[in-house]
C-alpha cells in the first residue's frame, strides 16, 4: 500500500535561512508525488508535483523539489525562507490509476513550518 | 474562477446528533474528494468520487459516515449519531481528472461534537 512519511513534525528556521521538507514514500511503481501547503485557517494549496521526466522541479513561491527513486524521496527546499512561509506543508504520493481505484491521494502527517525573525 | 466551497465554516453539534456537511467542487471537475483532518494527524482520506463510477469509499471510518454526490456536482458528507472523536476539520476537494490531477481544496468545515 501507498504510504508517505515526514519525519519532521514542527521544523523551526530564521529568516533568510535555507529550508529542506523532508518527504519519504512507499509505492511499488513510479509515484505521482506533490506538495502542498497549508497556511492558517485556509485550504491546501498545490506548490509543486513531479510526474515524470526531470527529477528537480519547481513551484510556485521559489520552492523546489527533487525526486530521488533511489531514496524513495521527493524533499522540498527553499533557500531562503521568508516569514510568510510559516505553514503546514503536506507531502502526498498518487498511484497510476487502477480499477476502481482512481486518483487518490495519500498524504504524509505534515511539517510545521515556524519562521523566526 | 470560483474555487471549491464548503459549507457550515463552522458546526457545533452535540454528540448523537446527526450533521451534513456541503461541498460545491469547481465547475467541470469530475473527481470530489472527502478528507478528514484532526490535530496533529495529517489527512485522512474518506471517500472519492469520479464521474459516474461506484465512489471509492475505503476511508470511511465507521458506518455511521456516509457522503453522496447528486447530479455529478455538489457532494453532501453525512455523520449521524455524531461521537467526541468526529470532531475534525472536514477537507473537500475537486480535480479535473480523476488521474493524478492536482486537486483543488475547499477551505474545510470545522465540525465540533460536544
Amino acid at each position: 500500500a501507498q504510504s508517505v512519511t515526514q519525519p519532521d513534525i514542527h521544523i523551526t528556521v530564521s529568516e533568510g535561512a535555507s529550508l529542506e521538507l523532508r518527504c519519504n514514500y512507499s509505492y511499488g511503481a513510479t509515484p505521482y508525488l506533490f506538495w502542498y501547503v497549508q497556511s492558517p485557517g485556509q485550504g491546501l494549496q498545490l506548490l509543486l508535483k513531479y510526474f515524470s521526466g526531470d527529477t528537480l522541479v519547481q513551484g510556485i513561491k521559489g520552492f523546489e523539489a527533487e525526486f530521488k527513486r533511489s531514496q524513495s524521496s521527493f524533499n522540498l527546499r527553499k533557500p531562503s525562507v521568508h516569514w510568510s512561509d510559516a505553514a503546514e506543508y503536506f507531502c502526498a504520493v498518487g498511484a497510476h490509476m487502477v480499477y476502481n481505484q482512481g486518483g487518490k491521494l495519500i498524504f504524509g502527517q505534515g511539517t510545521e513550518l515556524s519562521v523566526k525573525p | 474562477g470560483a474555487g471549491v466551497s464548503q459549507s457550515p465554516s463552522n458546526k457545533v453539534t452535540e454528540k448523537g446528533k446527526d450533521v451534513e456537511l456541503r461541498c460545491d467542487p469547481i465547475s467541470g471537475h469530475t473527481a470530489l474528494y472527502w478528507y478528514r483532518q484532526s490535530l496533529g494527524q495529517g489527512l485522512e482520506f474518506l471517500i472519492y468520487f469520479q464521474g459516474n463510477s461506484a465512489p471509492d469509499k475505503s476511508g470511511l471510518p465507521s458506518d455511521r459516515f456516509s457522503a453522496e454526490r447528486t447530479g455529478g456536482s455538489v457532494s453532501t458528507l453525512t455523520i449521524q449519531r455524531t461521537q467526541q472523536e468526529d470532531s475534525a476539520v472536514y477537507l473537500c476537494a475537486s480535480s479535473q481528472r480523476s488521474y493524478n490531477s492536482p486537486l483543488h481544496f475547499g477551505n474545510g468545515t470545522r465540525l465540533t461534537v460536544t
